[in-house]
Parts: C-alpha cells; structure tokens; sequence
C-alpha cells in the first residue's frame, strides 16, 4: 500500500531564516507527482508545489523548494527566507494514479518565530 | 469568483445520531471529494464523485456516505455517529482528473463533535 510520512510533528523557525521539511513515501509505481500543501490556520488548504516523478530537476515556486530522492522516495520541502504569513500544517501528498486519489502524511505544524 | 463552500461550519450531534454535511464545488468543477482530517492522523480519503458518481471510495464503513448532485454539489452523510467520528471533514473541488496534478480546491471544513 502507498504510504506517506512525515517524521516531523512540529517545526520552528526565525523569520528569515531557511527550514527544511522531511516528507518519506512508499510507492511500487513509476509514474506519479508529490505535493507539499499549506493549511494555515482555520483557512483553506492550497497547493504549494508540486513535483513529478518523471522530472529529474526539483520544482522550485519563489522561496520554496524541494528536493525530490526518487530512490530513496524522499521529497522535502525547503522555505527560504521564511516569513510569518508561512505559519501553517503543511502536508505532503502522493497521487495515487488512476484512482485520482491523494493520499496524505500527517502534517508538519510549522511556527514561524519573529 | 466563488471558492468551495462548506456548510454547515461547525455541526454537534451525540452517538447515534446521523450527521450531513454539504459542499458545493467551483463553478466548471465536476468532481467532489471528502477527506476526513481527524486530529493527528492527517487527512484520510473518503470518497470521490464525479459527474453524479461514486468514483472511489476510502476506508471507510458504509455508515460514511454520500452523494453528488447534478448541479455537481455534494453532500456527505454519517449515520450512527461514533465518538471517534469527531473530525474536520474537507471537501475539495477539481475537474475530472485534477487529483492526478494536485489541483484540488478546498473548502474551510466543517467541524463535527460527536458527544
């Protein structure tokens, strides 16, 4: 079964400083896109970027990024010169294919410190 | 133009009872989906519509239902409510295939509590 973890319950970081997020999944497909999502707090969810499998380099959207390890199935998330407004839960998900089902880690509850 | 709306926002019912939830997509979005966020445990899938179908379903037991209208709106149905039903249900809004590329829409949730 496809599985995403993040080992990562909580993070803190000063204002302007770098943070990275861990984000491990299991997968016996070849084909399929890894995303990291924002959920601030009582507001929606939003698509932060995201990545497919098939592409070598690492997406990058402004200050964040990731670094994708197809074999080591590892995808984290990198927030460069954070800011306040970057406080959330962010979740990494894995497409699941053809069932157009998303599955989710358990989230990573991000302060950012001023 | 108008996000994904939930309603109602918070919702209390005791063990039991039988709790409905409702979710209208983004205009031009044809398919529904239901994730349970339940504290700790991230989000869990629930189920898919598309075009007035069930098109996928979590695991789930059938107490959690559902169904989409053909104005595309959704409604989430939870018969026999148990304590540990006590969760942020999210519904999200795509087109067909937009779960693949990530492109869901989300709504605020509705906050159930089961007493």
């Amino acid at each position: 079964a496809q599985t995403v973890t993040q080992s990562q319950p909580e993070m803190s970081v000063q204002e302007a400083e770098t943070v990275t997020l861990s984000c491990t999944y299991d997968t016996s497909e070849s084909d399929y896109y890894l995303f990291w999502y924002k959920q601030p707090p009582s507001r929606q969810m939003i698509l932060v970027i995201r990545q497919e499998a098939y592409k070598q380099q690492n997406a990058t959207e402004n200050r964040f990024s990731v670094n994708f390890q197809k074999a080591a199935k590892s995808f984290s998330l990198k927030i460069s010169d954070s800011q306040l407004g970057d406080a959330a839960m962010y979740f990494c998900a894995y497409n699941q294919g053809a069932t157009n089902k998303l599955i989710f880690g358990t989230g990573t509850l991000l302060a950012v410190q001023p | 133009e108008a996000g994904v709306t939930q309603s109602p926002t918070h919702l209390i019912k005791t063990r039991g009872q039988q709790a409905t939830l409702r979710c209208s997509p983004i205009s031009g979005h044809t398919s529904v989906y239901w994730y349970q966020q339940a504290l700790g445990l991230g989000l869990q899938f629930l189920l898919w519509y598309d075009e007035g179908e069930e098109r996928n379903r979590g695991n789930f037991p059938p107490r959690f239902s559902g169904r989409q209208f053909p104005n595309y709106s959704s409604e989430l149905n939870v018969n026999a409510l148990e304590l540990e039903d006590s969760a942020l249900y999210l519904c999200a809004s795509s087109w067909r295939q937009g779960a693949r590329t990530g492109e869901l829409f989300f709504g605020e949730g509705s906050r159930l509590t089961v007493l």
